[in-house]
């Protein structure tokens, strides 16, 4: 079964710094990798997603992750935090279909919170 | 699109009493699941289904049935609360691709307190 593994459960960073949120993944085949951000009462928005096409992928609101096969990993980062990036942090896998049939699940991880200091 | 909806968004109930949640989405998604999320836990998959009659079971299945009579419906009916179903319930709908899952599209969520 896939896990993924999100080191950690709160990172804070000042504002203006760089933002590094880890994601590593178990599979032996590259499953396709999303990053989800959550808003305080909020349901779940995509950030990015890979699907074996670039390895480095660009999202919404100046993040970006980069697949990196030989370390299993799916770091996601910014440049530069803003205040409004406050917010908890999903990293998620899809099984590859080719290995679960038509029953490929999500799994999740289990989140990590980002605090931005003015 | 109005996307994935949820219904209710709050709600309260005793011990021992039964409700569904409902969730249905208007995008044609054949995959439709169903999360539960508590602090530190991360998403937890309660069930989920991958068409029109087809459900199966996910992490956390108990306590809850679901079915999935259409493409666009799929509630989730606790059957006897307990107040270990504290909870906030997402539910998601994607469609599959030739390499797995698309990203997953959620509902707003529902909030459940069980005393």
């Amino acid at each position: 079964a896939q896990s993924v593994t999100q080191l950690g459960s709160h990172v804070s960073v000042s504002e203006g710094a760089l933002v590094l949120l880890r994601c590593n993944y178990s599979s032996s085949v590259p499953p396709y990798l999303f990053w989800y951000v959550q808003y305080p009462n909020q349901g779940l928005q995509l950030l990015l997603k890979y699907t074996s096409a670039a390895t480095l992928v660009k999202g919404i609101n100046g993040f970006e992750a980069e697949f990196k096969k030989s370390e299993t990993s799916f770091h996601l980062t910014k440049p530069s935090a803003h205040m409004s990036d406050a917010a908890e942090y999903f990293c998620a896998v899809s099984d590859p279909a080719a290995y679960t049939g038509a029953n490929s699940k999500l799994t999740f991880g289990k989140g990590i919170t980002l605090s931005v200091r003015p | 699109n109005a996307g994935v909806t949820q219904t209710p968004k709050f709600q309260v109930l005793k011990t021992g009493q039964s409700m569904t949640l409902q969730c249905a989405q208007d995008m044609n998604h054949e995959y439709m699941s169903w999360y539960r999320q508590d602090p530190g836990m991360g998403l937890r998959l309660i069930h989920y289904s991958v068409g029109a009659g087809i459900t199966d079971q996910g992490e956390v299945p108990n306590g809850y049935n679901v079915s999935r009579s259409t493409t666009e419906d799929f509630p989730l009916r606790l059957l006897s609360a307990a107040p270990s179903q504290t909870s906030v319930y997402f539910c998601a709908s994607s469609y599959r691709t030739s390499g797995g899952l698309s990203e997953q599209y959620f509902g707003p969520g529902t909030r459940l307190t069980v005393t």
